[in-house]
């Protein structure tokens, strides 16, 4: 089983400033299997990533992905209010399972 | 519109049982393989099974390998989840996943693009 370390744990940061979340993985995924979600309390998970670094449908030009084999990144260049919730990231293996990162909770400083 | 409206979660005792059904619309079903993700209160999320298209190809989480099953009708659009066995360690919400394929340059992409609003399972005596 790949498993998934995202780091930090817990991110302060205000308004304006810039995030970056790390995903890390047990073994080399394949970009075209790794995604990143935002999740808001009370709220079903939000895909805003695919493919390491493809924004999904709708998803502001301020989120970003990237890496390859082992290491991936979201970053969020210019934090809006609505950008602090927990960010996942998610990966799918070739034996058709899947796994997914502990999270990041990103929060206003 | 991608819908996903999932039901069926509520209150069991330790041991007992549970299924949850997931009805789909606003897509071809049948093109999709289909997930169930959960997430424990106050926890990151977990996936928890997931099947073809067809419905003769699944896989499981180790921790429900054997209690769980999960099974599709693809004349009804309906996902379902079949929890036998279940402990307090199985509290929590269960989403239904739509699994989305997308062709870019670099080839296939695969990607959980739709999720339902989820519902609880609480197992507790």
């Amino acid at each position: 089983e790949i498993v998934l370390t995202q780091s930090p744990g817990t991110l302060s940061l205000s308004p304006g400033e810039r995030a970056t979340l790390s995903c890390r993985a047990s073994q080399s995924v394949s970009s075209s299997y790794l995604a990143w979600f935002q999740q808001k309390p009370g709220q079903a998970p939000r895909l805003l990533i695919y493919g390491a670094s493809s924004r999904a449908t709708g998803i502001p030009d301020r989120f970003s992905g990237s890496g390859s084999g082992t290491d991936f990144t979201l970053t969020i260049s210019r934090l809006e209010p609505e950008d602090f919730a927990v960010y996942y990231c998610q990966q799918y293996s070739s034996s058709r399972g899947s796994t997914f990162g502990q999270g990041t909770k990103l929060e206003i400083k | 519109e991608v819908q996903l409206v999932e039901s069926g979660g509520g209150l069991v005792q330790p041991g007992g049982a549970l299924r949850l059904s997931c009805a789909a619309s606003g897509f071809t079903f049948t093109n999709h393989w289909m997930h169930w993700v959960r997430q424990a209160p106050g926890k990151g999320l977990e996936w928890v099974a997931n099947i073809n298209q067809d419905g003769d190809e699944k896989y499981y989480v180790d921790s429900v390998k054997g209690r769980f099953t999960v099974s599709r009708d693809n004349a009804k659009n309906f996902l379902d989840l079949q929890m036998n066995s279940l402990r307090v360690e199985d509290t929590a919400v269960y989403y239904c996943v739509r699994e989305g394929f997308y062709y870019e340059s670099s080839g296939l992409i695969i990607v959980a693009d739709y999720w339902g609003q989820g519902t609880l399972v609480t197992v507790s005596s």
